[in-house]
């Protein structure tokens, strides 16, 4: 099992370009996550998913948009880049199950410079 | 009160030492708590979960105190390779299993 991955792992946009981060899992999760962490603040959360279709605001909504169309992929779009967003941005699944929701499984991370 | 706080470090201990750093969180009614270990330029990975008053894994020991609300993590004979920043997660006040809320982590650096 690939477990969860990420594409691209490193990206450099423009500001006011556009780009989607892919992340897929093959664990059958049914919640995923996209987290962005920068220096001294932590892991903070983006958008999440609890299934197929839907999609919800997290932490830091502003500026980007998801979609979960299948089970197994949760997409990130940046519409029009800032260089505020130069980030790490993570990826991440978890059973749905209860506690398991904090039993999180990471993708390797994309990171992104917006100049 | 932040959700979680953890103290940035970082804790700088000779190899063989043992280390212990806590994590204070804001929900009494908190149950359940979660380590995780992050390596430099790397993801997170679950390192502990415990569900009660606390749990044990070969030279990793977390605890829970209700009274103060914190949680500690216990690491016993340090070794190079625990070298990572240590994040704690604790259930939010809202409930809500789907937003996680991850601690600033505490760096360790084990010296030769």
């Amino acid at each position: 099992n690939a477990g969860v991955t990420q594409t691209p792992k490193f990206r450099v946009l423009k500001t006011g370009q556009s780009m989607t981060l892919l992340c897929a899992q093959d664990m059958n999760h049914e919640y995923m996550y996209w987290y962005r962490q920068d220096p001294g603040m932590g892991l903070r959360l983006i958008h999440y998913s609890v299934g197929e279709g839907t999609t919800a605001k997290g932490e830091v909504p502003d500026g980007y948009n998801v979609s979960r169309l299948k089970k197994q992929n949760f997409l990130l779009g940046l519409e029009s880049a800032a260089p505020s967003q130069t980030s790490v941005y993570f990826c991440a699944s978890s059973f749905r199950q209860a506690l398991s929701s904090y039993e999180q499984y990471f993708g390797p991370g994309t990171r992104l410079t917006v100049t | 009160r932040k959700e979680v706080e953890q103290d940035p470090g970082p804790f700088n201990v000779p190899e063989g030492a043992t280390v212990a750093f806590n994590c204070t969180y804001s929900n009494s009614a908190s149950q359940s708590f979660f380590w995780y270990r992050q390596d430099c330029r790397k993801e997170p990975k679950l390192l502990m979960s415990v569900y009660s008053s606390g749990n044990e894994d070969g030279r990793f020991t977390a605890q829970l105190n209700r009274a103060s609300q914190y949680i500690s993590l216990l690491i016993r004979d340090s070794k190079l390779s625990d070298s990572a920043t240590y994040l704690c997660v604790v259930p939010p006040n809202s409930g809500g299993y789907q937003k996680v809320t991850f601690g600033i982590g505490t760096k360790l650096q084990v010296i030769p």
